[in-house]
């Protein structure tokens, strides 16, 4: 039962490189979350997916874009990584979006320098 | 719109003492209000939620949290610490009608002393 698997766990980028960030789900759920962790900020939403086929901004999407591919999957982009962009990305799924329980992948550790 | 504030960033328990951890949050009406634990280098976990009812909710691992409306609290306890309860604990508040609302706190990272 893997739940919800983020690919890659580590990752260096350069300023100006780009790169996706990948996550799948396997539990049928319709609601997909990319959330960036910084240290004394807690998580913070940078995009979500109500459900297959729509994406919305969070609370901080500058400088990212998403790819709901289908219901499994959701991808985030860093066009042209910059340092501030250095954080743990988290992608989690819910059931549905009233307030269902998150499901947390494992975390992706990104630095820029 | 919804915030919720954890104080305190650390704490430290000797293993079999009581844990308390605070979460105060500000919103208009009822919130939904829930607990995560993240262990090291993991993603978070869902400890318990409240959304109607009784105030106080059960969870996993022993843990349980009491919903105060007169004190906008939601507070986390747990009668006895066990050294894998060592984490950080995150306290969220949901508002409105969608997930995406759902705010987090800055965490409180729990120390757990022999």
């Amino acid at each position: 039962n893997a739940g919800v698997t983020q690919t890659p766990k580590f990752q260096v980028l350069k300023t100006g490189q780009s790169m996706t960030l990948q996550c799948a789900q396997d539990m049928n759920h319709n609601s997909m979350y990319w959330y960036r962790q910084d240290p004394g900020m807690g998580l913070r939403l940078i995009y979500y997916s109500a459900s297959e086929g729509t994406t919305d901004k969070g609370e901080v999407p500058n400088g990212y874009n998403v790819s709901r591919l289908n219901k499994r999957e959701f991808s985030l982009r860093l066009e042209s990584a910059a340092p501030s962009q250095t954080s743990v990305y988290f992608c989690a799924s819910s059931e549905s979006w009233d307030n269902s329980p998150l499901h947390f992948g494992n975390g992706t550790r990104l630095t820029v320098t | 719109a919804q915030s919720v504030t954890q104080p305190d960033i650390h704490i430290t328990v000797s293993e079999g003492a009581s844990l308390e951890l605070r979460c105060n949050y500000s919103y208009g009406a009822t919130p939904y209000l829930f607990w995560y634990v993240q262990s090291p280098g993991q993603g978070l976990q869902l400890l318990l939620k409240y959304f109607s009812g009784d105030t106080l909710v059960q969870g996993i691992k022993g843990f349980e949290a009491e919903f105060k409306r007169s004190q906008s609290s939601f507070n986390l306890r747990k009668p006895s610490v066990h050294w894998s309860d060592a984490a950080e604990y995150f306290c969220a508040v949901g508002a409105g009608t969608g997930f995406q609302k759902l705010v987090f706190g800055t965490g409180t990272r729990l120390l757990v002393s022999p």
